[in-house]
């Protein structure tokens, strides 16, 4: 079965640019995860769904950042506009259901440079 | 809120020596806590969890941890390292809202 896929694998743009990263769940999960790690903060949660709705979004950083989910496959986490700082690596996860019963699988995460 | 402690950044063991990473956790009620592995260019992947019951956890790849709640303690351990075992260690905890705290991670060097 095909896991978490995350695109891209690697952007680099100039700050001020809009970026959107996108994150396809294991089908048949019903809950998305979005993460983002720095050497600085290690790995934070930033947001994460249930059933296409979003239920904590205490860890996006800012209004900058931004993210949907329009359907049960697909998700997107934007950043407009883009600082420096957004540098990181972000990471999509999804499981079975927000219970602790059922561990989140992660995809191989965007690395995003921000020059 | 509950916080996770990785006391070591970097740890290098030579290839068939035993190998623990620290994981020290705050939390007031009994915590939901996990090991991850990340390889390079990779995501994260799950080596073992722990809920309740049995303070000796099994995972993946000849891994396991033990609770230690009197230590606030969940350290990872592997009798015998091999060179595919070098990667960066995460440990988290969680609570029942889902909310989770990973740790700064622990990058493993395994030498020849």
């Amino acid at each position: 079965d095909a896991g978490v896929i995350q695109s891209p694998r690697h952007e680099v743009t100039e700050m001020g640019q809009e970026v959107t990263l996108r994150c396809k769940p294991i089908s048949g999960h019903n809950s998305l995860f979005w993460y983002r790690q720095t050497m600085m903060r290690g790995l934070e949660l930033l947001i994460y769904f249930n059933n296409n709705v979003p239920i904590d979004d205490s860890g996006m950083p800012e209004d900058r950042f931004s993210a949907k989910m329009p359907n049960a496959s697909f998700s997107t986490l934007k950043i407009q506009p883009s600082e420096p700082r957004d540098s990181a690596v972000y990471f999509c996860a999804s499981s079975l259901s927000t219970g602790f019963n059922q561990p989140q699988h992660f995809g191989d995460g965007t690395r995003l440079s921000i020059l | 809120a509950q916080s996770v402690t990785q006391p070591d950044i970097h740890i290098t063991v030579s290839e068939g020596a035993s190998l623990e990473l620290r994981c020290n956790y705050s939390y007031g009620a009994t915590p939901y806590l996990f090991w991850y592995v990340q390889s390079p260019g990779q995501g994260l992947q799950l080596l073992l969890k722990y809920f309740s019951g049995d303070t000796l956890v099994q995972g993946i790849k000849g891994f396991e941890a033990e609770f230690k709640r009197s230590q606030s303690s969940f350290n990872l351990r592997k009798p015998s390292v091999h060179w595919s075992d070098a990667a960066e260690y995460f440990c988290a905890v969680g609570d029942w809202n889902n909310d989770m705290r990973f740790g700064a991670g622990t990058r493993l060097t395994v030498k020849p």
